[in-house]
């Protein structure tokens, strides 16, 4: 079964860190191409940002909210891809989730809270 | 950014009725258009892909058409399970959108 497990959520003061992690199981990891969505509270879902497969380059896009703040990085030893989130705002609050895409999120995992408040 | 507008925003349903839910994009994504499920407190779920393509394990009442701006999901003869937000998402261009959501209730 294709599985996707989040960690890494917590509470955190504006224009702090914070690192989530996503480990991957049930499918070929070093192929897929893995996104991060966001989901404020009560609202729609936001694309954050992507890396290709290191067979396609390992590159990375990332929304506009969020470029030059949110890194994402792949460990394909570990299943597990990483979104590092700095400069932390309060409009970042929101579950995040990672999936498995390429131009359709085919496989999503629970979901981790990031809560940015003082 | 390509937009994505759905419509309704809600809507209250009855279990065996047909529902149709449009989504409508700013600018021509050929059949770059996917949409999802997400009950309540849980993640999204992939319905259907590329407009009309479907997924295994989705309910045959769940069906997509359109390309191009004007897309539609139909379910046929809705059953009390399939009470969710229902959203679009195009894979066109990044960076990829989502419509807002529509919320299916029952009445």
């Amino acid at each position: 079964e294709m599985q996707l497990v989040e960690s890494g959520g917590g509470l955190v003061k504006p224009g702090g860190s914070l690192r989530l992690s996503c480990a991957a199981s049930g499918f070929t990891f070093s192929s897929a191409w893995m996104s991060w969505v966001r989901q404020a509270p009560g609202k729609g879902l936001e694309w954050v940002g992507r890396i290709r497969s290191k067979g396609d380059g390992g590159t990375t896009d990332y929304a506009a909210p969020v470029k030059g703040r949110f890194t994402i990085s792949r460990d394909d030893s570990k299943n597990t891809v990483h979104l590092q989130m700095n400069s932390l705002k309060t409009d970042d609050t929101a579950v995040y989730y990672c999936t498995g895409s390429g131009g359709y999120s085919w496989n999503w995992g629970q979901g981790t809270l990031v809560t940015v408040s003082s | 950014e390509i937009v994505l507008t759905q419509s309704p925003d809600f809507q209250s349903v009855t279990p065996k009725e047909k529902v149709t839910i449009t989504c409508r994009a700013s600018q021509s994504i050929g059949s770059s258009l996917h949409w999802y499920q997400q009950r309540p407190d849980q993640s999204p779920k992939l319905l259907i892909k590329y407009a009309s393509q479907s997924i295994s394990g989705v309910p045959s009442r769940f069906s997509g058409s359109g390309s191009g701006t004007d897309f539609t999901l139909t379910i046929n003869s809705l059953e009390t399970e399939d009470v969710a937000t229902y959203f679009c998402q195009q894979g066109s261009d990044l960076p990829y959108t989502f419509g807002q959501g529509t919320k299916l209730e029952i009445k």
